[in-house]
């Protein structure tokens, strides 16, 4: 059973960086795209960042580019978001979501999400 | 950037009804649309890949259609588990974008 769990969201004070975690289990992790997916307060989902299955493909969207960095390590099936300089426009529920395939950003499964709180 | 636009952005229908959401890409993304469906407080769930082909587990009641710029979702006889929030996503090119979102609710 593919699970996706998210960690390390919480409260922080505009300017301020935290970094997601999300622990993969039931695939092989090392073989499909990754992404996170935000939602905020009463909006629709919003793509955030993306990597392909090695990490040398990284896609960000335009409202994080610069602040927001994707990565992940394979041997511990684990994937980060490190968010610097963070607004209140950041505030959210972050999605980590699984590709299918390895350069595909159709997200197949979803965990049940971080959220983080920019506030001061 | 691609745009994606969904209509209706609310829909209210009835146990049994049919539904159909309209999903239109700014530019052709041939058939590399995705249709998810979100409730309050849960994951979101993958529903139809490739703009037809049904995730598994999905219903057969739901169905995709479409390419180019323009796709719809259908639900050939709405049930009470279906009410919820449906988005498109296109899977084209980055950023993959999603449409407003559809919220089905109970007339």
């Amino acid at each position: 059973e593919v699970q996706l769990l998210e960690s390390g969201g919480g409260l922080v004070q505009p300017g301020g960086s935290l970094r997601l975690s999300c622990a993969a289990s039931g695939f092989t992790f090392s073989k499909y795209a990754m992404s996170w997916v935000r939602q905020a307060p009463g909006k629709g989902l919003e793509w955030v960042s993306g990597l392909n299955d090695n990490g040398g493909n990284i896609n960000h969207a335009d409202s994080v580019k610069g602040r927001f960095t994707i990565s992940r390590d394979n041997s511990k099936n684990t994937l980060y978001l490190q968010m610097n300089s963070l607004r209140a426009e950041d505030t959210a529920i972050y999605y980590c979501a699984k590709g299918c395939d390895t350069s595909c950003y159709r997200s197949d499964y979803w965990g049940q999400g971080a959220l983080v709180t920019v506030s001061s | 950037d691609i745009q994606m636009t969904q209509s209706p952005s609310t829909l209210s229908a009835s146990v049994g009804d049919r539904v159909t959401i309209t999903c239109r890409a700014s530019q052709s993304i041939s058939h590399y649309l995705a249709w998810y469906q979100h409730k309050p407080g849960k994951a979101p769930k993958a529903l139809i890949a490739r703009a037809s082909f049904l995730e598994s587990g999905v219903p057969p009641r739901f169905s995709g259609s479409g390419s180019g710029t323009e796709f719809t979702l259908t639900i050939s006889s709405l049930q009470p588990d279906d009410f919820a929030t449906y988005y498109c996503q296109q899977y084209y090119i980055s950023p993959f974008t999603f449409g407003p979102g559809t919220t089905v609710d109970i007339k």
